[in-house]
């Protein structure tokens, strides 16, 4: 079965609209947990690396003040896509990190469309 | 910076051939190095996971081999079937230069299309 839990897997919403997406990891705690967007056949991009207790790490080019990650407990991180507009519409996946065997878990993705 | 390369870029074979898929990787150094699945709109599957120290790993029809000195790996396919038919993309994770932190570095994937 899956070990991380992302929801929702599709999500639409209207321009200017804030959409929070949620990844949990089932079976582990997870202090590091990876956001990715993924363009169509195109591989993926990472956006952040969130940190449990700790700010998130951004990746040159991805806005901070856009994408907000919160990473509040050892089983869930959450990315906050604000003001959404249809650019932002792409699929995002989240991973989680098993630190005792160096897996990298991931999610299901989350499509999301921006009207 | 990391750079992971995948060859080729799609592949369509009928259903029993043995395949290869290639991954290339710029900087040795790195943790591990995985290969998932991914399926048309959904996430990745972790197929094999080959830790640094190690020269290759086996899961069913599956092998993967590293060779980090030559920053290569394989993903070996024997007997295909329509049902392997995803894109394969190998992943290897390290550490940015001058940061601790760990990340995965994709390669495009590779588009695998098996016919019966």
């Amino acid at each position: 079965g899956a070990v991380v839990s992302q929801h929702p897997s599709r999500v639409i919403c209207k321009s200017g609209t804030s959409v929070k997406i949620e990844c949990r990891s089932l079976d582990f705690q997870a202090t590091t947990m990876f956001w990715y967007r993924q363009f169509p056949k195109q591989s993926l991009m990472l956006m952040a690396t969130s940190n449990e207790g700790s700010k998130a790490t951004y990746e040159q080019g991805v806005e901070k003040d856009k994408f907000l990650i919160n990473h509040a407990s050892l089983t869930l991180s959450t990315l906050t896509v604000t003001s959404a507009h249809p650019e932002d519409s792409s699929f995002y996946i989240c991973s989680a990190y098993r630190e005792n065997t160096g897996e990298l878990f991931f999610g299901e993705g989350s499509r999301l469309t921006v009207l | 910076k990391q750079e992971v390369t995948q060859i080729p870029a799609a592949l369509s074979v009928p259903e029993g051939e043995n395949l290869v898929l290639n991954c290339s990787f710029t900087d040795s150094a790195i943790y591990n190095l995985q290969w998932f699945r991914q399926d048309p709109g959904k996430g990745l599957t972790s197929l094999l996971l080959i830790q640094s120290s190690q020269r290759e790993q086996t899961s069913g029809r599956l092998n993967a081999s590293l060779d980090k000195s030559s920053g290569r790996s394989t993903l070996y396919i024997a007997a295909s079937q329509p049902g392997d038919s995803a894109t394969y993309l190998c992943a290897a994770f390290g550490a940015d230069r001058g940061s601790t932190l760990g990340r995965l570095y994709f390669g495009r994937g590779t588009q695998l299309t098996v016919w019966p």
